[in-house]
């Protein structure tokens, strides 16, 4: 099992659709959860932190559970500049491999 | 401006023949690391760089070498090319451990990208 896995998707949504990710993660001793984007072929780029609490900024909210150790990004009113690959990261090191979301108008 | 600078940004270069690229951050991180993309794989972590004269091997390590002789610099190293090597390549810079948030946070900072060809 890999230690960081992503749906690779891709995920097809019309704009305004809410829509969804999960990142599964198989060390229960991980400390820290992050969600980041990435657009074609650039540099990924820090979308959120993701908190025992959870987190929300904006139309996004992310999601712990350490029970089910898995993370969650939820996009709600999609954009069309939405549309890129999303990677979460656990421990700040280990990334998954990207979903990757388009937005249609 | 804070910042991850790598140079070359796209290098096309033969098997066999010795490179560096470099890395350099702005941002007084004491954590750099080298990453690999490749289509389908994700990134894939190369080198890691917890402070100064402290390296430690990724996933991928085989065929590189990297040093941290200067808190901003990060060179990675290929002593002789293969075509396997043939990637985008990240070099990224990140916050310490964070008390204040009881968990460790490394947020990262990536550099703009190394397109590297090796024929």
């Amino acid at each position: 099992r890999k230690e960081v896995e992503q749906d690779p998707g891709p995920f097809n949504v019309p704009e305004g659709a809410t829509v969804a990710f999960n990142c599964t993660y198989s060390n229960s001793a991980s400390q820290s959860f992050f969600w980041y984007r990435q657009d074609c072929r650039k540099e990924p780029k820090l979308l959120m932190s993701v908190y025992s609490s959870g987190n929300e900024d904006g139309r996004f909210t992310a999601q712990l559970n350490r029970a089910s150790q898995y993370i969650s990004l939820l996009i709600r009113d999609s954009k069309l500049s939405d549309s890129a690959t999303y990677l979460c990261v656990v421990n700040g090191m280990r990334f998954g491999a990207g979903t990757r979301l388009t937005v249609k108008p | 401006e804070a910042q991850v600078t790598q140079n070359p940004r796209y290098l096309i270069t033969v098997t066999g023949k010795k490179l560096t690229v470099t890395c350099s951050q702005n941002m007084n991180h004491e954590y750099m690391s080298w990453y690999r993309q490749d289509p389908g794989l994700g990134l894939r972590q190369i080198y890691y760089s917890m402070n100064v004269e402290v390296t430690d091997k990724g996933d991928v390590p085989e065929g590189y070498k990297v040093s941290r002789k200067e808190k901003r610099n990060f060179p990675l190293i290929l002593e002789s090319p293969s075509p396997n090597q043939t990637s985008l390549y990240f070099c990224a810079s990140g916050s310490n451990w964070d008390r204040d948030l009881r968990q460790g946070v490394y947020e990262q900072y990536f550099g703009p990208g190394t397109r590297l060809t090796v024929t």
